[in-house]
């Protein structure tokens, strides 16, 4: 079965430290991986993919994250966390066999306290 | 580009009353999601559909709820007849094919 786990409800980091929000993934074939961060009572919004090419992507806000295919992670990493990251993390994956299938996490929730 | 465009924002409904949100997605966006969020479920995806045809229904509860795609730049989501247990923010997002979504504001719906 396809999926994608968030292993981390939350994560708590201090404000100026680096911070990882972990996302593994099972799919068949190539999987195309993004991630998504939802503000308080705001939709979903896009923050960076992979789909092919470098394994390190930067995205939006100065987030970044490492696909690796050995072990089927694409954790999303920032340098130095501000307060005003905090908020709802979706990893998604979309993969094809014959239609596309959008698959989301169930979310892990940052908090970086000042 | 205004984004994808939900309406209403709010809706607050008595149970066994209809209820139906709109979605407009972004021009040229060929493919459209609905999704419900709740604090006790998450993200759930209901529906999405491709160049308006519905491809995947399997997360439609049961059959009070419906969704139509009647052209490329209009969808809804119907609820017949509402209960308490709908109560939930809906989200529209649309995207090209196999590509990042661009999720609406949402729909917040409160049945009492």
């Amino acid at each position: 079965a396809q999926s994608v786990a968030q292993p981390e409800d939350q994560v708590n980091v201090a404000e100026g430290n680096p911070l990882t929000v972990k996302c593994t993934y099972s799919v068949s074939g190539n999987p195309y991986l993004f991630w998504y961060v939802q503000y308080p009572n705001r939709g979903l919004q896009f923050l960076l993919k992979y789909i092919t090419g470098d394994n390190l992507v930067k995205g939006s806000y100065g987030f970044e994250a490492e696909f690796n295919k050995s072990q089927t992670s694409f954790h999303l990493k920032k340098p130095s966390a501000l307060v005003s990251d905090s908020a709802l993390y979706f990893c998604a994956v979309i993969s094809f066999s014959g239609t596309y299938k959008y698959i989301f996490g169930t979310g892990t929730r940052l908090k970086v306290l000042a | 580009d205004a984004g994808v465009i939900q309406s209403p924002r709010h809706e607050v409904t008595e149970m066994g009353q209809e209820v139906t949100l709109r979605c407009k997605p972004i021009s040229g966006h060929n493919s459209l999601f609905w999704y419900r969020q709740t604090m006790m479920r998450g993200l759930e995806l209901l529906i999405y559909f491709n160049n308006n045809v519905p491809i995947d229904d399997s997360g439609m509860p049961e059959d009070r709820f419906s969704a139509k795609m009647p052209n490329a730049s209009f969808s809804t989501l119907k609820i017949q007849p509402s209960e308490p247990r709908d109560s939930a923010v809906y989200f529209c997002a649309s995207s090209l094919e196999g590509t990042e979504q661009y999720f609406g504001p949402g729909t917040r719906l409160t049945v009492t």
